[in-house]
């Protein structure tokens, strides 16, 4: 595609409910990452993809968090129990590959957990 | 651990003028430094792209330095437009190969 797409734009949902957030990176990027803005914060790494295997999980929150990627393409963050502190934008981008590439940003899901 | 800093936190300067957003980072074995944009409720746009062995980028009005010796990078606009308005993110990739941000600068640029 023209771009990283991510979807939904925008998700509310119940304390306590799963969600599953999509991104769509550019195609024939190998590398994918994803990010979280908190209101007022600064872009917190939860994961990367080289194909798809995740050499880096070190920043996903907790256990309720977990991503994959199929076919080194579509990648796919699942939060379970979502609870109020998970409120966020999520980010995701992708590059050629990692090192020395510039990577590219979608527009990213903004969740709100009521 | 690589850290990002930028400075200032906000700017607000009159249309026309010059003016350059800082960014240091602590680990200078850095492979590439990223500028971006975010405008309000927006995603990401990725501005220029530094790699190690490069000093400076430019792309229209933009320019973009790197310093890995000081662990410095700055990004200087001219000739600054209202639409210049937004926070400006730099991003460090280091040997973790994934991108550490800044906490953003956020301009305004007044008419």
């Amino acid at each position: 595609g023209a771009g990283v797409s991510q979807s939904p734009s925008n998700k509310v949902t119940e304390k306590g409910k799963d969600v599953e957030l999509r991104c769509d990176p550019i195609s024939g990027h190998t590398a994918l990452y994803w990010y979280r803005q908190s209101l007022g914060q600064g872009l917190e790494f939860l994961i990367y993809f080289q194909g798809n295997s995740a050499p880096d999980k070190s920043g996903l929150p907790s256990d309720r968090f977990s991503a994959e990627r199929t076919g080194g393409s579509v990648s796919t963050l699942t939060i379970q129990r979502t609870q109020q502190e998970d409120s966020a934008v999520y980010l995701c981008a992708s590059s050629p590959r990692t090192q020395n590439t510039e990577a590219f940003f979608g527009q990213g899901t903004r969740l709100t957990v009521v | 651990k690589q850290e990002v800093t930028q400075i200032p936190a906000a700017l607000s300067v009159p249309e026309g003028e010059n003016l350059v957003l800082n960014c240091s980072f602590t680990d200078s074995a850095i492979y590439n430094l990223q500028w971006f944009r975010q405008d309000p409720g927006k995603g990401l746009t990725s501005l220029l792209l530094i790699q190690s062995s490069q000093r400076e980028q430019t792309s229209g009005r933009l320019n973009a330095s790197l310093d890995k010796s000081s662990g410095r990078s700055t990004l200087y606009i001219a000739a600054s437009q209202p639409g210049d308005s937004a926070t400006y993110l730099c991003a460090g990739e280091g040997g973790s190969e994934k991108l550490v941000f800044g906490k953003g600068t956020k301009l305004t640029v007044n008419p």
